[in-house]
């Protein structure tokens, strides 16, 4: 069973598309991510769902909009994709806030815009 | 604001010798320091974590090491193997995970 899985594993699509990536934990866990790591393979933290709520959101553009139906999901909506946006984007869950709980990161979603 | 540095950012080795990676960070009201290992086109897969009021964990061939007050932490590879050739990363754990550039590994048969 995947712990935290995300689908499509690759997309590839034109500037200026709409594209959605899924997120799914089966973890039982509180606390969703969705991390960004672009060429150099670094990773940024993007956004961050507490129990359905928002509570991380970095300056990221107002096209990429995170939706958590349940605390067990955590889509990523990107309207209007531009060249720069290619990157690999990464979904984690962790149980909730104490300091011995892991991150658990799923095996991320290529995105590459033409 | 939290900033993560690793070094090296790329080690190679031959097969058997032990090694040590470096993360150190800038601001030490930290939850936790995990260290994870990644292999290319594929995930984050985590490695030790270790909680603010601890100095260590182990796992197997692996140990990490936590200083807060010198903003630093190390994980140790012993007897290093091929299979152990990966980007290795670290990440402070606040409100935010925040993450290191990672150090490439490769472990030379």
């Amino acid at each position: 069973d995947t712990a935290v899985s995300q689908t499509p594993k690759y997309l590839v699509t034109q500037m200026g598309n709409d594209k959605s990536i899924k997120c799914e934990q089966n973890l039982g866990h509180d606390t969703m991510y969705w991390y960004k790591q672009d060429s150099k393979k670094f990773l940024k933290i993007m956004f961050s769902y507490n129990n359905k709520e928002l509570i991380i959101n970095e300056t990221v553009p107002n096209r990429f909009s995170p939706k958590s139906p349940d605390k067990a999901h955590l889509n990523l909506h990107i309207n209007s994709l531009e060249l720069g946006d290619s990157a690999v984007y990464f979904c984690a869950s962790r149980a909730g806030g104490g300091t011995n709980e892991k991150l658990f990161f799923g095996s991320g979603t290529q995105l590459s815009v033409l | 604001k939290q900033e993560v540095t690793q070094i090296p950012a790329a080690l190679s080795v031959p097969e058997g010798e032990n090694l040590v990676l470096n993360c150190s960070f800038t601001d030490s009201a930290i939850y936790n320091l995990q260290w994870f290992r990644q292999d290319p086109g594929k995930g984050l897969t985590s490695l030790l974590l270790i909680q603010s009021s601890q100095r260590e964990q182990t796992s197997g061939r692996l140990n990490a090491s936590l200083d807060k007050s010198s903003g630093r932490s190390t994980l140790y590879i012993a007897a290093s193997q091929p299979g152990d050739s990966a980007t290795y990363l670290c990440a402070v754990g606040g409100f935010k995970t925040i993450f290191g550039a990672g150090t490439r590994l490769f472990v030379k048969a």
